[in-house]
């Protein structure tokens, strides 16, 4: 069964660091999207991504953060400069046309020291 | 913005013991999602569920949208049931949409 798959499973990094967090989403999906859950709390969103675009960001997605599709199969989150408080686990999610069943990788957690 | 209540927020069980779980919703939604994160962190998803029932061997859920709930049945629950139960009510504005989750429910199934 196909499965979206994020790489690293584990980053972690120093505070004022830049981090690329890797997703393949599923391969006939076309809409992307990142999420993230800090340690103890709800799952949020940060950002939705479509005909290689942003369709919509959170709050949370700040200047700080950006999304690209590079290949045609990659979907990445870079956070420029990361804070103690970016520290979270963060999925990617893809969904096919047909329906609006999002299917979510294992995700990354990213410690930020 | 949409509030998304889960109950109750922890939930103790025996091994073999069957329970529900609540999810209620503040307006309107388009879709509904049940995932299980177990201890590894790991998102699996459950049921994709904007009305009515469905099952899937010991797991059954049900959605009623006019009255803006959903619910998640655990039959004869297992050690590997543990972990955290969340519903995700999906938005769709303007051409955008997102997943907005609940807090969750913690199970813990005891041998």
């Amino acid at each position: 069964e196909p499965e979206v798959t994020q790489t690293p499973s584990h980053q972690v990094t120093q505070m004022g660091q830049e981090v690329i967090l890797r997703c393949v989403p599923i391969s006939n999906h076309l809409y992307f999207y990142w999420y993230r859950q800090i340690l103890g709390q709800k799952v949020e969103f940060l950002v939705s991504f479509y005909n290689n675009e942003i369709s919509e960001k959170s709050e949370i997605f700040d200047d700080q953060f950006s999304v690209e599709r590079p290949d045609g199969s990659n979907f990445t989150l870079k956070i420029r400069s990361t804070k103690l408080e970016d520290s979270a686990m963060y999925f990617c999610a893809s969904r096919g046309g047909s329906t609006a069943e999002q299917y979510f990788g294992p995700g990354t957690r990213l410690t930020v020291t | 913005g949409i509030q998304v209540e889960q109950s109750p927020p922890d939930l103790i069980l025996q091994e073999g013991a069957n329970s529900t779980l609540r999810c209620n919703f503040s307006d309107s939604v388009n879709n509904l999602q049940w995932f299980h994160q177990n201890p590894w962190g790991q998102l699996i998803n459950l049921f994709y569920i904007p009305s009515g029932t469905k099952q899937n061997g010991r797991l059954s859920a049900t959605t009623v949208a006019t009255e803006r709930y959903s619910l998640l049945y655990i039959s004869s629950s297992q050690t590997t049931d543990s972990g955290v139960y969340f519903c995700a009510v999906l938005l769709s504005q303007g051409g955008s949409e997102k997943l907005v989750f609940g807090k969750g429910t913690k199970l813990t199934v005891n041998p």
